[in-house]
């Protein structure tokens, strides 16, 4: 019963270094989402993708890029680390399909907290 | 655009008391609404959501939230508060564009005193 799942839990990254986040769902979910948490505040959408091959930006994309080659994967690629991007950053998966689609409820993961020093 | 507003950043109550958590949303539509709940270091947990299907939602433990479209507010409540109770509680609107992604507020963190 594995749900959305994301590796690193945990990671830390010099300034100027680049890493990936994972995220895999396992419900066959057509849309994903990446979201990031910075303190005391609510998620903030980053990128999202309504199917394989099919990815747009979110409301904060700067710094970021995705991909989504399958339906189950959508990783999350940092190329050049900041302290701005300090946070925790949240993968999720929906139905998102049909006409109503809008009440579909996101699955999240349980987030990867990542620090730029 | 739609919005929504969470009207206290911090709420205290004593375990056994009611539980009120206030919500108002902004939308140009007829909007889907829900809360999530999110304990520390964890994802997030839905509770409810709203649908227009009843105006007062039953959610997962104990937890209710009534749609009141005169008041565009959609509060969350519970008869008796617990100490596992204790946790963020987020209300979010879902975007009803092609990409159904989740407007959050910027949350309430609930503290249940023994």
């Amino acid at each position: 019963n594995a749900g959305v799942t994301q590796t690193p839990k945990f990671r830390i990254l010099k300034i100027g270094q680049s890493m990936t986040l994972q995220c895999a769902q396992d419900m066959n979910h057509n849309y994903m989402y990446w979201y990031r948490q910075d303190p005391g505040m609510g998620l903030k959408l980053i990128y999202y993708s309504v199917g394989a091959g099919i990815t747009d930006k979110g409301e904060v994309p700067n710094g970021y890029n995705v991909s989504r080659s399958t339906t189950e994967d959508f990783p999350l690629r940092l190329e050049l680390a900041a302290p701005s991007q300090t946070s925790v950053y949240f993968c999720a998966s929906s139905r998102g399909q049909g006409a109503k689609a809008s009440n579909q409820p996101q699955h999240f993961g349980d987030g990867t907290r990542l620090s730029i020093l | 655009a739609q919005s929504v507003t969470q009207l206290d950043s911090h709420v205290s109550v004593s375990e056994g008391t009611p539980v009120l958590l206030r919500c108002n949303y902004s939308s140009s539509y007829s909007p889907s609404l829900f809360w999530y709940v999110q304990h520390p270091n964890k994802g997030l947990q839905l509770l409810l959501k709203y649908t227009s299907a009843a105006t007062l939602v039953k959610g997962i433990n104990g937890f209710e939230a009534e749609f009141k479209k005169s008041e565009t507010s959609f509060h969350l409540t519970k008869p008796s508060a617990h100490m596992s109770d204790a946790a963020e509680y987020f209300c979010v609107v879902s975007d009803l564009t092609g990409r159904r992604a989740l407007t959050f507020g910027s949350g309430t963190r609930l503290q249940v005193q023994p």
